[in-house]
């Protein structure tokens, strides 16, 4: 059975400053992982995507996660954080057979401090 | 925009009440899917449609009932529903349900439902 793990339901950083939020997963098969974010009142936008190619996933707005196999883990990292990326961020699983359910984890809440 | 679209935004109704939330897609997929967001809880998933089809129903109360009656719009009506339905009600499309990328979604900005 697949399942996902965030880690931190809330991080807090200065603008500036990196950041890195965490997710663990468990899957039976290959898996597929994706980080999606959402912001207030928004539907949930796709950020990045990992399928079993490169193991350091780039996304969007400067946002890369890289895929560790051996730790079962696909960490959302950004250099330098910006205003603009306060919203709460979801690390989703989905296998690489059959029927692709995504699972999505808790969801972290990502606040950026002037 | 993702091409997603939901109506309404926001609804307020009674427990007695019957209405429909609407998502429209303009992305050419097959595949459709409710979830509901609640507070402090994960992202669930309701209801999956593939080329019209039902294929997934997560265990859903039947006073939720989906209609999909094509590939490019999906209704939840809803009927006597509980104040512990008040939640966020996110559609996604998908191009189908089967490998990546194809499976993957994109979601509307949901409709807030508040059941007083």
């Amino acid at each position: 059975a697949q399942s996902v793990t965030q880690l931190d339901s809330h991080v807090s950083v200065s603008e500036g400053t990196p950041v890195l939020l965490r997710c663990n997963y468990s899957s039976s098969y290959s898996p597929s992982l994706f980080w999606y974010v959402q912001h207030p009142n928004k539907g949930l936008q796709l950020l990045l995507k990992y399928t079993s190619a490169a193991t350091l996933v780039k996304g969007i707005n400067g946002f890369e996660a890289e895929f560790k196999k051996s730790e079962t883990s696909f960490h959302l990292t950004k250099p330098s954080a910006h205003m603009s990326d306060a919203a709460e961020y979801f690390c989703v699983v989905s296998d690489a057979g059959g029927y692709n359910k995504l699972i999505f984890g808790a969801g972290t809440r990502l606040a950026v401090h002037p | 925009e993702t091409g997603v679209t939901q109506t309404p935004r926001h609804l307020v109704m009674g427990m007695t009440n019957k209405k429909s939330l609407k998502c429209e897609q303009h992305l050419g997929h097959n595949a459709m899917y409710w979830y509901k967001q609640s507070a402090k809880k994960p992202l669930e998933l309701m209801f999956v449609y593939n080329f019209k089809e039902q294929t997934e129903n997560n265990s859903v109360p039947s006073r939720f009932s989906p209609e999909c009656p094509n590939s490019s719009h999906l209704f939840l009506h809803l009927h006597t529903l509980q104040p512990e339905d008040s939640a966020l009600y996110l559609c996604a499309s998908s191009q189908d349900t089967s490998v990546v990328p194809k499976n993957i979604q994109y979601f509307g900005a949901g409709t807030r439902l508040s059941v007083l």
